[in-house]
């Protein structure tokens, strides 16, 4: 199986300050179409996670700009440009490209 | 609106069995693959199965072949998970996803604890 590793297991943030978490893959996740299928996650305290990111840097629909994916082959970024106090949680990369589909452990941001 | 609502969670013994539930409205459910994922108290996402629109494909995590089984009801807008042969390391909130890859929408999620 594809072992996504994400760091730092921790981020302490500051409100109105840039933020970022990094996801590695132990294999490439491009895939035979050309497409590299890594998404991102967001799971409130309390609450189911929801999409942020699918396809490296698309953001999913009602999720703000200052949410940003990048990154290629086996290395990955989210970053949120400036924190805001509900962006408080836990965010997971995904890989969907090889079987079965893997997440990270996770990365909790507070 | 997307709505993924779970049902059938419970305390059940280990060995024992359980059909978990998904009742889902606001898009074209024939037209859609659906996923289970689950999510062990305290800890990380897991993927545990998928079910193509048609029921004709099935993908099962290792952990769980040959104990469960997912199937879906197109007529019902309904997905299902039936969980046999339960064990301790199951317990997780088991929640209904829409999508193969996407993995797009997410329902509240379901507990399933199994304990003696």
């Amino acid at each position: 199986d594809v072992v996504m590793t994400q760091s730092p297991l921790s981020l302490p943030v500051t409100l109105g300050q840039p933020a970022s978490i990094s996801c590695r893959s132990s294999q490439s996740l491009v895939y035979s179409d050309g497409n590299t299928y890594l998404n991102w996650f967001q799971q409130r305290p309390g609450q189911s996670p929801r999409r942020l990111i699918y396809k490296v840097f698309n953001r999913a629909s009602g999720v703000p700009d200052r949410f940003s994916g990048s990154g290629s082959g086996t290395d990955f970024t989210l970053k949120i440009s400036r924190v805001e106090a509900e962006d408080v949680g836990v965010y997971y990369c995904m890989q969907g490209t090889h079987w079965p589909l893997t997440f990270g452990g996770g990365t909790k941001v507070e | 609106e997307v709505q993924l609502v779970e049902s059938g969670g419970g305390l059940v013994q280990p060995g024992g069995s359980l059909r978990l539930s998904c009742a889902a409205s606001g898009f074209t459910f024939s037209n859609q693959w659906l996923t289970w994922v689950r999510q062990a108290p305290g800890k990380g996402l897991e993927w545990v199965a998928n079910i193509k629109q048609d029921g004709s494909e099935k993908y099962y995590v290792d952990s769980v072949k040959g104990r469960f089984t997912i199937s879906r009801d197109n007529a019902k807008n309904s997905l299902y998970l039936q969980m046999n042969s339960l064990r301790v390391e199951d317990t997780s909130v088991y929640y209904c996803v829409l999508g193969r890859i996407g993995l797009d929408y997410w329902g509240q999620g379901t507990l399933v604890t199994v304990s003696s």
